[in-house]
């Protein structure tokens, strides 16, 4: 059974931290992706990998960055927290075009 | 670009009604088409895929190119498909397996 977790489900950050979500999945997937939710607005793709060191710029990249320094573990990081990043935040892997997703990171900016 | 439209963001129909989820989509090259299910406190997760050509809780969905759709259908609904489904589109012509969502569509099955 494929496991991607996050390390948060919930999170409260003020204007201006810098902002670390983690995901981590155990099955040896290439790709990974970053999505947010919100109501109306479907899933949007932030960032995604193919590869460790590698990166791309998904439809809505600005005022986030990534890291993945190993297979198995992909950051979305928000370098100066503001509010209109408050959403779902969702972390997958994927193989053969099928998606599976994390459980979600809930983060509230204040 | 690629683009998947879910015109309805709510839809409520009875126990036992047929239920259609619509969803359509622009892509001038060769799409791949799936439906993506998230239930109340769980994670989301693939329903079908257009290529799998199979029926899934009871679901099915049929890719129409000609009117660039691919709506999700069951005959009879249950209260438990309750739920907020997404349709999305992956290139055909990508290696990668890149996503695009639309809007979702909140389903409410009532008793």
């Amino acid at each position: 059974d494929v496991k991607v977790t996050q390390s948060s489900r919930y999170l409260v950050k003020r204007t201006g931290e810098k902002v670390f979500l983690e995901c981590v999945q155990d099955m040896d997937h290439e790709n990974m992706f970053w999505y947010r939710q919100d109501p109306g607005l479907g899933l949007r793709l932030i960032y995604f990998s193919y590869d460790v060191k590698m990166k791309e710029k998904g439809d809505i990249p600005e005022g986030y960055s990534v890291s993945r320094e190993k297979k198995e573990r992909f950051s979305l990081i928000l370098e100066s927290a503001s509010t209109n990043q408050t959403s779902m935040y969702l972390c997958a892997s994927s193989v053969m075009k099928t998606q599976y997703f994390g459980p979600g990171t809930r983060l509230l900016v204040l | 670009a690629q683009r998947v439209t879910q015109p309805e963001k709510l839809l409520s129909v009875f126990k036992g009604a047929p239920v259609e989820l619509k969803c359509n989509y622009s892509y001038s090259g060769s799409p791949e088409l799936f439906w993506y299910v998230q239930y109340s406190r769980q994670r989301l997760q693939l329903l079908l895929r257009h290529i799998s050509r199979e029926s899934i809780k009871g679901f099915t969905a049929d890719l129409n190119k000609g009117e660039t759709s691919f709506h999700l259908k069951k005959p009879f609904a249950q209260e438990e498909d309750s739920a907020m489904y997404y349709c999305a589109l992956s290139m055909r012509e990508t290696s990668g397996s890149r996503l695009t969502f639309g809007e979702g569509t909140q389903l409410t099955v009532n008793p």
